[in-house]
């Protein structure tokens, strides 16, 4: 089955300054990425996502590169605010009509004044 | 619009006792999932169902049974209960056509004692 990867675990970043987090995934079949956030005691939030016949998409400070021939995909947030501490978790899927998603472990973002 | 609904918000069982969480979603979705979540570990998926009167097992799915109930309600349910399925449970649901976002509830969390 897929196995998706995600580092680093733990990233602080001043105020301003961009984050990068980077996952890994096994499958090459996989053709949807999505990325989560996930704030203290609530529920993931969609924040992004990209398909596989896409290299790269923004949205506003947030944006997301994809690399099929490595296999790997990265989250980009850039003029980090207080707001955007959290913890990130990237995922994978080979689609389907479930479209089932593998998760990787999760970053916890501190974004400090 | 809910979105997606779960019930209850927090339990303690013992060990050995049976319980069912409830999950219901408004948004004319055809598949739901069910994830557990443990720190450090991600989201894993423990059944799915991809339509209404089809449910399937996902990376975890020892010790749970579901139930699509229609296409609204998906339930899960632990028949004995274990410490080590002591987590936090996440619901979601999509659309189910391919690679299309999950919606996430705003999950369980079970202690097991």
């Amino acid at each position: 089955g897929e196995n998706v990867e995600q580092h680093p675990s733990t990233l602080s970043v001043q105020e301003g300054d961009s984050a990068v987090i980077k996952c890994t995934y096994s499958d090459s079949a996989s053709n949807y990425f999505p990325w989560y956030k996930q704030e203290l005691g609530k529920r993931p939030q969609l924040i992004i996502d990209i398909r596989s016949n896409v290299g790269e998409k923004k949205d506003q400070r947030i944006a997301v590169t994809l690399n099929k021939t490595a296999k790997h995909f990265s989250l980009h947030i850039t003029e980090t605010q207080p707001e955007d501490s959290a913890v990130y978790f990237c995922a994978a899927s080979r689609g389907g009509t479930a479209s089932k998603l593998t998760f990787g472990t999760g970053t916890r973002l501190q974004v400090t004044l | 619009n809910a979105g997606v609904t779960q019930t209850p918000k927090f339990q303690v069982l013992k060990t050995g006792q049976s319980m069912t969480l409830q999950c219901a979603q408004d948004m004319n979705h055809n598949s739901m999932y069910w994830y557990r979540q443990d720190p450090g570990m991600g989201l894993r998926l423990i059944y799915y169902s991809a339509s209404e009167g089809t449910t399937d097992k996902g990376e975890v799915p020892n010790g749970y049974n579901v139930s699509r109930l229609n296409k609204r309600e998906f339930s899960l349910r632990l028949e004995s209960a274990a410490p080590s399925q002591t987590s936090v449970y996440f619901c979601a649901s999509s659309e189910g056509l391919i690679n299309q976002p999950q919606h996430f509830g705003d999950g369980t969390r079970l202690s097991i004692l």
